[in-house]
């Protein structure tokens, strides 16, 4: 399996403009997850999917932030507009959820800097 | 050692010495632990998990030990090695309403030299 893949892996674009970031889930897995990631604040859930619905979305900054998955293969995290605080690295993690949780995995990370 | 919501400590060690890395979770209803790995430019990586019912599990080189009464979980690598130079994770897994989340601490930087 390729694992989660996330992209961009680096994105560079001015503060105003519409950021876009890309995910695909491991196959099979049914929960997938939104982390941002900052020196300052660590690791923070953003939102996440159980069966492409989202569950949770209380650790979504703001209204700029939005998310979807539209289906089991795939889901999008878009800021609009962004701004220089959302300079982060923004991790999606997918795993299978049930009786048992199981282990969560992480995609590679999408960079993301805003001047 | 490390808390969730708090600063990002540094752990050095020399290779081949065994280090603990500590990890205080805030919530004495998560049933599930995990420890992930971060290597510089990478996403975290899972090195070794344990249920709220157990209090020791072993791995390759690694042990995880949970205690329950005080909220501690530890990571002991042993005979570290340059490889194992990261920032290590500790998370906390939480059930409600029938879906569970992973809520990470911040971390701990191990350095081997």
């Amino acid at each position: 399996d390729a694992g989660v893949i996330q992209s961009p892996r680096h994105e560079v674009t001015e503060m105003g403009q519409e950021v876009t970031l890309r995910c695909k889930p491991i196959s099979g897995h049914n929960s997938l997850f939104w982390y941002r990631q900052t020196m300052m604040r660590g690791l923070e859930l953003l939102i996440y999917f159980n069966n492409n619905v989202p569950i949770d979305d209380s650790g979504m900054p703001e209204d700029r932030f939005s998310a979807k998955m539209p289906n089991a293969s795939f889901s999008t995290l878009k800021i609009q507009p962004s701004e220089p605080r959302d300079s982060a690295v923004y991790f999606c993690a997918s795993r299978i959820q049930g009786a048992a949780d199981g282990e969560l995995f992480f995609g590679e990370g999408s960079r993301l800097t805003v001047l | 050692g490390e808390s969730v919501g708090l600063h990002l400590p540094t752990l050095s060690v020399q290779e081949g010495d065994n280090s603990i890395i500590n990890c205080a979770y805030s919530n004495s209803a998560s049933d599930y632990f995990i420890w992930y790995k971060q290597e510089s430019g990478k996403g975290p990586q899972f090195i070794i998990d344990i249920r709220s019912n157990m209090d020791k599990r072993q791995g390759q080189r690694v042990t995880v030990l949970l205690n329950k009464t005080v909220k501690h979980l530890s990571l002991q690598i042993a005979a570290t090695q340059p490889g194992d130079s990261a920032v290590y994770f500790c998370a906390e897994n939480l059930r409600a309403a029938g879906y569970s989340t992973l809520t990470f601490g911040k971390g701990t930087m191990l350095l081997v030299s």
